[in-house]
This record gives C-alpha cells, sequence and structure tokens, in this order.
C-alpha cells in the first residue's frame, strides 16, 4: 500500500522559502503513470492545486504560484519537494502531497496526511 | 481558469436520506471530472473519477454522474460516516481547480 509523508518546518518567516518534502513509500516513485503533486488549503478554506512532477522530471505548476514554485524529484532517495519563495501570511496553509493518477481524468488516489505551515515572524 | 461550482455549500440531513451534491465546471470539461470526501483533520479521500468510476474499497451508495459542465454525487442511503465534506475536482485543463466544498452536517 502506498504511502506519503510531508515532512519540513511547521513555521517560515515571511519573505523567506517553504520547504516541504514528501516521502513516499510502498511503491517507487520512478514507476510511470504518476503525477506528484502538491495542493494546500488555507484553515477554513477549500483545496488548491499547486502543482506536480513526473518521474522524468516534467513539471507543471499553477499559473498564480509559478514564479515563486519549484517542486523536484529524488528518486534515489523516493520522494518528491515543494520550495514556494517569498512567502506572506497568505501562504499559511496545510500543505499535502498526493500521487495523481495518469488516466483519463487525473485523480489523486493517496495522499499525505497533510502538515501545516504557518507564515509568521 | 476553470471555475468550478457546488451546490449547496452546506446540507443538512438525516441517516437513510437519499443525497445530491452539484457541481458546475464555468466551461465544459467532458468527464474529467472527480469527487472527494473530507473529514476534519483528515486528507481528502477519492470516491469518484472521471465522473461515474468507482475509486476501489468506496460503498456502492455513492455514485457520480454527468458530462460536459453539470455533474452530481449521489449518496443515496446516508451513513453516520457519510457526514463530512465532499469536494469536486476538474482535471481537464492546467491549473486543476476544485469547488468550494459542500458541508454535509446531520439534522
Amino acid at each position: 500500500q502506498v504511502q506519503l509523508q510531508e515532512s519540513g518546518p511547521g513555521l517560515v518567516k515571511p519573505s523567506q522559502t517553504l520547504s516541504l518534502t514528501c516521502n513516499v513509500s510502498g511503491g517507487s516513485i520512478s514507476s510511470g503513470g504518476y503525477y506528484w503533486t502538491w495542493i494546500r488549503q488555507h484553515p477554513g478554506k477549500g483545496l488548491e492545486w499547486i502543482g506536480y512532477i513526473s518521474y522524468s522530471g516534467g513539471t507543471y505548476y499553477n499559473p498564480s504560484l509559478q514564479s515563486r514554485v519549484t517542486i523536484s524529484i529524488d528518486t534515489s532517495k523516493n520522494q518528491f519537494s515543494l520550495k514556494l519563495s517569498s512567502v506572506t501570511a497568505a501562504d499559511t496553509a496545510v500543505y499535502y502531497c498526493a500521487r495523481g493518477v495518469q488516466v483519463y481524468a487525473t485523480h489523486y488516489d493517496h495522499w499525505g496526511q497533510g502538515t501545516l505551515v504557518t507564515v509568521s515572524s | 481558469d476553470i471555475q468550478m461550482t457546488q451546490s449547496p455549500s452546506s446540507l443538512s440531513a438525516s441517516l437513510g436520506d437519499r443525497v445530491t451534491i452539484s457541481c458546475r465546471a464555468s466551461q465544459t470539461i467532458s468527464r474529467y471530472l472527480n469527487w472527494y470526501q473530507q473529514k476534519v483533520g483528515r486528507a481528502p479521500k477519492l470516491l469518484i473519477y472521471a465522473a461515474s468510476t468507482f475509486q476501489s474499497g468506496v460503498p456502492s451508495r455513492f455514485s457520480g454522474s454527468g458530462s460536459g459542465t453539470d455533474f452530481t454525487l449521489t449518496i443515496s442511503s446516508l451513513q453516520p460516516e457519510d457526514f463530512a465534506t465532499y469536494y469536486c475536482q476538474q482535471s481537464y485543463s492546467i491549473p486543476y481547480t476544485f469547488g468550494q466544498g459542500t458541508k454535509l452536517e446531520m439534522k
């Protein structure tokens, strides 16, 4: 059974870079057919798609965040990462990593438990 | 971006009720529509993908329908564990977007 687990600082200062890692277990991140994705949820709000990376390293980002986002993959460690630069309080959210299945309608069948990141000085 | 609008935003229902949640896309998305259930403090859980395909392990009381711009999630007979927030999500074009959610509460 595939499991995903986010890790990283829970508190980031304004203007700094938020960095999170998603460790994937129970399956290889190098196997094709999946988009390794970051999604966030502002407190008490809905879900916002941040972007994804394929096993080959191809990326797609939400245009609203594209200038500040980098998603990378480390197949040797079976993990992928998110970097979000120049953060503000508006980036305070629960960040989820998820596995997107590449079929007719890309859908997210496995999710991490989520990690709350607070942006505050 | 494609806007996804769910209705209602909240819904009160009783055990055994049949419940329907609607999701409308701002442009046609064929059947590129997925449904998730989220409980408080938990990650979303996939219920339905491609508008009407069941995710493995999801109870058969959940069903999805629709195509184009209008979609529906139906719960045929509410169980205690179904009280949660439900989201639709389009994967027709990037950025993928979610509806604002429908909170299902016990009457």
